[in-house]
Formats: structure tokens, C-alpha cells, sequence
């Protein structure tokens, strides 16, 4: 039983194209994290959001509470923007994390 | 900028040894975490410890113990290390558990 679900799991995109990924979860949530794995290994925190919608950059993520339902979107990709997104969600005193998308920007 | 610091990134070890995995974080956090991430599997929590000298077994602690002496160091141990144990470990810290954690560089552990 996986608590957070993540899709599509592998996403392969020509640059400048609008990305969506999408984050379900079946816990109750204090708060919802994207993260951001490159290449060798380094996680970064990306976003954390417990209501509506947060903006950084290129970067858009939405939170829907009632539907259990988050989307990272990424506006004018571009082959920097290729990573694996992780979708984590904070409940209690657990976190639980999608297996996340790999997501590779061609130029 | 908080900062978590894993001993090493590459570690290559043989089967039966005991390896030693250490994590640092300089933010004075109570709560650190280590983690393994596999394909498809997505990160797994093996152990947690909310202060020094406590831990919580996480969701695969099999094979697996912690040490936590002070509070900013946190040690993951495999007293005997397997084949099935070759993977990327991951170590993280945070004020509390259900908010942002920080990552360390991760160690990508072979065990032949």
C-alpha cells in the first residue's frame, strides 16, 4: 500500500514544453513537498505547500486538499530541468514519499 | 544554508564486513533520518532519531542499527554487510519530523 502515488513514473519532454506531474496521497497531510533529485544523487527542496498554489521561477505547484491532490508544473522546460521529482508528504510524525518521476528534457 | 554532510559518496565494501555510514548536519536539528533509494522503489526510511541517544526503527531497519552520541551526528551501521544492501543511502535532518527535511549528497554503497 503506498500512501503517496506519483505519475507518469519516467516523462520524456522537447524543450520549452509545459510539464505536469501529478501527486495523490490517502493520508491526512500537514504539508506536501516536491523535491528535486539530479543526477548523482543531491535532493533539494522544492516546494512545501499545505493549501493553493506556490510559484518560484519556471516552477508551479497546486495543492487540492479535498481531492488529495498536488501538480508540479514546469513552464518552458529546459534540459537543466531534467531530474527525478519527488513527491513527499508530511502526516504526523511520518513522511512518505512517491517513487517518483523521471523526467528528461531533450534540447 | 543548512548543510548535511554524508561521509562519503562512493563506498565499496565486501560481503560480512561492517560498514559504517556518518551524517553531520550543522542546523542543530533534533530529528535525522536515514534513508535507502532504489529503483522503483522510491526512498525507505530505515531509521529515525528525534534526539541524542534515541531512535525509531523505520519501515526496513532489518540488517540495519543506528547510533546517535551527539546531536549533530547520526551513524548508520551494517553489522554484516549483504549483497542486497548495495544501494544509495540517504541522510537527512530536520526541526521536526513532518516538515522540510535536508539531504545530504547521499553515498551509492557496493557490496560485492
Amino acid at each position: 500500500k503506498n500512501e503517496v502515488e506519483q505519475s507518469p513514473q519516467n516523462l520524456t519532454a522537447q524543450e520549452g514544453e509545459f510539464i505536469t506531474i501529478n501527486c495523490s496521497y490517502s493520508v491526512g497531510i500537514s504539508a506536501l513537498h516536491w523535491l528535486q533529485q539530479h543526477p548523482g544523487g543531491g535532493i533539494v527542496s522544492l516546494f512545501m505547500l499545505s493549501s493553493g498554489k506556490k510559484k518560484h521561477g519556471r516552477l508551479i505547484a497546486t495543492i487540492n486538499i479535498q481531492e488529495k491532490h498536488s501538480s508540479l508544473h514546469i513552464t518552458a522546460s529546459h534540459p537543466r530541468d531534467s531530474a527525478v521529482y519527488i513527491c513527499a508528504v508530511g502526516a504526523g510524525n511520518q513522511f512518505y514519499f512517491g517513487t517518483g518521476t523521471s523526467l528528461t528534457v531533450i534540447p | 544554508d543548512v548543510k548535511v554532510t554524508q561521509s562519503s559518496r562512493y563506498l565499496v565494501k565486501r560481503t560480512g564486513e561492517k560498514v559504517f555510514l556518518e551524517c553531520v548536519q550543522d542546523m542543530d536539528h533534533e530529528n535525522m533520518f536515514w534513508y535507502r533509494q532504489d529503483p522503483g522503489l522510491g526512498l525507505r526510511l530505515i531509521y529515525f532519531s528525534y534526539d541524542v541517544k534515541m531512535k525509531e526503527k523505520g519501515d526496513i531497519p532489518e540488517g540495519y542499527s543506528v547510533s546517535r552520541e551527539k546531536k549533530e551526528r547520526f551513524s548508520l551501521i551494517l553489522e554484516s554487510a549483504s549483497t542486497n544492501q548495495t544501494s544509495m543511502y540517504l541522510c537527512a535532518s530536520s526541526f521536526s519530523p513532518d516538515i522540510t527535511q535536508h539531504f545530504g549528497d547521499g553515498t551509492r554503497l557496493s557490496i560485492l
